[in-house]
């Protein structure tokens, strides 16, 4: 079965740490992975895709995720977080040409100053 | 500029009121979709469409109703809204396999 984990519901990290969100998924082909964030009160916003290629994706607002097929993971990660990243992050997994993405129940990301 | 726009962003109704939520892309894009989003449990699709005329059901399509007449339009339609549809709901497209562009949302409370 097609599926999305996102293993921590709520974390919490200090301004100018560094943070790494979790992302498994199960899929049966060759899966399209995408990092989407919701900060409150908006809609999602693409943060980075990884569709074939170099492991290491480069997304917007300084994040990255590093694919690892073997692991079936898509961590993504930001070196130095600061008080506007503390939002929801959803991990999506799709592929092929159906065109439907199927979505984790996202992480909410709380910054202490 | 690139966007998906939703109407009306906020709707407050009653119960079994037939009500319409537009969504509209100006991309061309030939996939568009329907989420709900709750909370604790992210986003659920309710419909979706490949293409004009061509549209399937999602996860949750249980009381909702779409419609594909014209590439750029998508609307969701609630014939009899009841309490448990109070919901944010997102329209969305895409090319197919291409990353999804979300409307803003909109907030239905049901009474």
């Amino acid at each position: 079965a097609q599926s999305v984990t996102q293993p921590d519901i709520h974390i919490t990290v200090s301004e100018g740490a560094s943070l790494e969100l979790r992302c498994n998924y199960s899929y049966g082909a060759t899966p399209y992975l995408f990092w989407y964030v919701q900060s409150p009160g908006q809609g999602l916003q693409l943060l980075l895709k990884y569709f074939s290629g170099d492991t290491l994706v480069q997304g917007i607002k300084g994040f990255e995720a590093e694919f690892k097929r073997s692991q079936s993971t898509i961590n993504l990660r930001k070196p130095t977080v600061h008080w506007s990243d503390a939002a929801e992050y959803f991990c999506a997994v799709g592929g092929g040409s159906q065109g439907n993405l199927i979505f984790g129940k996202g992480t909410k990301l709380s910054v202490k100053p | 500029e690139a966007q998906v726009t939703q109407n009306p962003r906020y709707l407050i109704t009653v119960t079994g009121k037939k009500l319409t939520v537009t969504c509209s892309q100006n991309m061309n894009h030939e996939y568009m979709s329907w989420y709900r989003q709750d909370p604790g449990l992210g986003l659920r699709q309710i419909y979706y469409s490949m293409n004009v005329e061509v549209t399937d059901k999602g996860d949750v399509p249980e009381g909702y109703k779409v419609s594909r007449k014209e590439k750029r339009n998508f609307p969701l339609i609630l014939e009899s809204p009841s309490p448990n549809q109070t919901s944010l709901y997102f329209c969305a497209s895409s090319r197919l396999a291409g990353e999804q562009y979300f409307g803003p949302g909109t907030r239905l409370t049901v009474t």
